[in-house]
C-alpha cells in the first residue's frame, strides 16, 4: 500500500505565473482534500474532490481550482499567483462518502514561493 | 477562519515529563482529530474521538472531549525528544472539511 505523494517538492515562481500541484492518493481511497498552510499557521482548507466532483470549497477565490482523475489522484491548480499564495500545499486522501470526515492521510506537501 | 484554538501556543518540557495541550473550537462537531506536523512537512494522524465519546487512549496519547465546553485536550504521557513537533486539533464543523487550529510547538529536550 503507497502513501500520498506530492510533486513537487519545492516549486519557485514569480507573480502573476500560474501552476499545478500534483497529488496521488493512497491506493483505495476516493476523496482528496487540498490545504494551504501559511508559515505559521494552521493548514485552510482549499477543497475536496470525491469521486472526481467538488465536494466543498474554503474561502480561496477561483483561482484556485482543481481536478481529480479516475484512478482518485489529483491537480491543484493557481492562475495569477500573488505572494501572499507562498505557502506549504498539503493534499490529504481519505476513504469517504459525500459527508462527514473521516481520518485524513496526508503527503509530504509542496513548497510554493512565489517571487 | 480557524475554527479550533491550541494553547498554549508553545511548550517545552524535559524528556520522560508529560505534556498537556488544549483545544477549544467553536462550532457543533461530528468529531475532533489530532494531528502531528514535523518540520513543516506533511500531517501525520493521531487520534480521532467522536462527539459522543468523553476520552481516548491510543498508546502514550489520552484525549479527551468535553462538547459542553468546546474543548478538547491531549495529553502525551512520558515525552521522548522525538515527540518534539507541532500538534494541531481539527474539526469538521458538521461539514466535509476539517478545520484546523494554529497549533501547539512542542520541543522535548532530553
Amino acid at each position: 500500500e503507497t502513501g500520498v505523494t506530492q510533486s513537487p517538492t519545492h516549486l519557485i515562481k514569480t507573480r502573476g505565473q500560474q501552476v499545478t500541484l500534483r497529488c496521488s492518493s493512497q491506493s483505495g481511497h476516493n476523496t482528496v482534500s487540498w490545504y494551504q498552510q501559511a508559515l505559521g499557521q494552521g493548514p485552510q482548507f482549499i477543497f475536496q474532490y470525491y469521486r472526481e466532483e467538488e465536494n466543498g470549497r474554503g474561502n480561496f477565490p477561483p483561482r484556485f481550482s482543481g481536478l481529480q482523475f479516475p484512478n482518485y489522484s489529483s491537480e491543484l491548480n493557481v492562475n495569477a499567483l500573488e505572494l501572499d499564495d507562498s505557502a506549504l500545499y498539503l493534499c490529504a486522501s481519505s476513504l469517504g462518502t459525500s459527508g462527514g470526515i473521516h481520518e485524513q492521510f496526508f503527503g509530504p506537501g509542496t513548497r510554493l514561493t512565489v517571487l | 477562519s480557524q475554527q479550533g484554538e491550541e494553547d498554549p501556543q508553545a511548550l517545552s518540557i524535559q524528556e520522560g515529563e508529560n505534556a498537556t495541550m488544549n483545544c477549544s473550537y467553536k462550532t457543533s462537531i461530528n468529531n475532533l482529530q489530532w494531528y502531528r506536523q514535523n518540520s513543516g512537512r506533511g500531517l501525520v494522524h493521531l487520534i480521532l474521538i467522536r462527539s459522543n465519546e468523553r476520552e481516548k487512549h491510543s498508546g502514550r496519547l489520552r484525549v479527551t472531549l468535553d462538547t459542553s465546553k468546546k474543548s478538547s485536550s491531549l495529553l502525551i504521557t512520558a515525552s521522548r525528544a522525538a515527540d518534539t513537533a507541532s500538534y494541531f486539533c481539527a474539526t469538521d464543523g458538521g461539514g466535509t472539511a476539517l478545520i484546523f487550529g494554529k497549533g501547539t510547538t512542542l520541543s522535548v529536550s532530553s
